[in-house]
């Protein structure tokens, strides 16, 4: 089957730096891929999607970098805030078939 | 603002009884999903829908089974809990034209199979 992961479960850095979630992906075939947040208690919310004919792609505070050599994937988030302390985990998808990563718990340090 | 709401948030049930999980979109997507979410795991497919009374089997279709008589509403069978379906269920939503990944999910049900 897919195999969609993250390089940590964790990660901590201090409100105002950026961070950078990564994401590692095994389908050569992937087109497509998401990156979802999901803060305690809710459902997961859309925040940045790339396609396979693009490397970068940038939203609001966020970048999303694509390497199809090594199968990789990265969320960057600029000026990291307090609001951005959330779980954050991303999708591949072949066709129609979605894969999702197990997720980075993101901690923001006021 | 879509809006995606399930019945419950957290719900316990004893092993063998009949559960319900409603999922309710208030902005006409035809897409509605069904997810489990376990520690270590990731979401992964249970069942999803792209039309009323049409169901696909997502990833892990055993044991659940699903209802989707009007375009709003997509329900979820367990029709016997069992305690390896203890965990959180998340329904989603998306239009058919819209981008393929922008699926709106709801809160999440946290059920406990006993």
């Amino acid at each position: 089957g897919e195999s969609v992961g993250l390089h940590l479960p964790t990660l901590s850095v201090q409100e105002g730096d950026n961070s950078i979630i990564n994401c590692a992906y095994s389908n050569s075939a992937s087109d497509y891929f998401i990156w979802y947040k999901q803060e305690s208690g809710k459902g997961p919310q859309f925040i940045i999607d790339i396609r396979s004919n693009m490397d970068k792609r940038q939203g609001q505070r966020v970048t999303v970098l694509l390497n199809k050599t090594v199968k990789h994937l990265s969320l960057q988030i600029a000026a990291t805030q307090p609001g951005d302390s959330a779980v954050y985990f991303c999708a591949d998808c072949t066709g129609n078939q979605f894969y999702f990563g197990t997720g980075t718990s993101l901690t923001v340090i006021p | 603002d879509v809006k995606v709401t399930q019945s419950s948030r957290y719900l316990v049930k004893r092993t063998g009884e009949k559960v319900f999980l409603e999922c309710v979109q208030d902005m006409d997507h035809e897409n509605m999903f069904w997810y489990r979410q376990d520690p270590g795991l990731g979401l992964r497919l249970i069942y999803f829908s792209y039309d009323v009374k049409m169901k696909e089997k997502g990833d892990i279709p055993e044991g659940y089974s699903v209802s989707r008589e009007k375009k709003e509403r997509f329900s979820l069978i367990l029709e016997s809990a069992s305690t390896n379906q203890t965990s959180m269920y998340l329904c989603a939503s998306s239009t058919a034209s819209g981008r393929i990944g922008e699926q709106y999910f709801g809160p999440g049900t946290r059920l406990t199979v006993t």
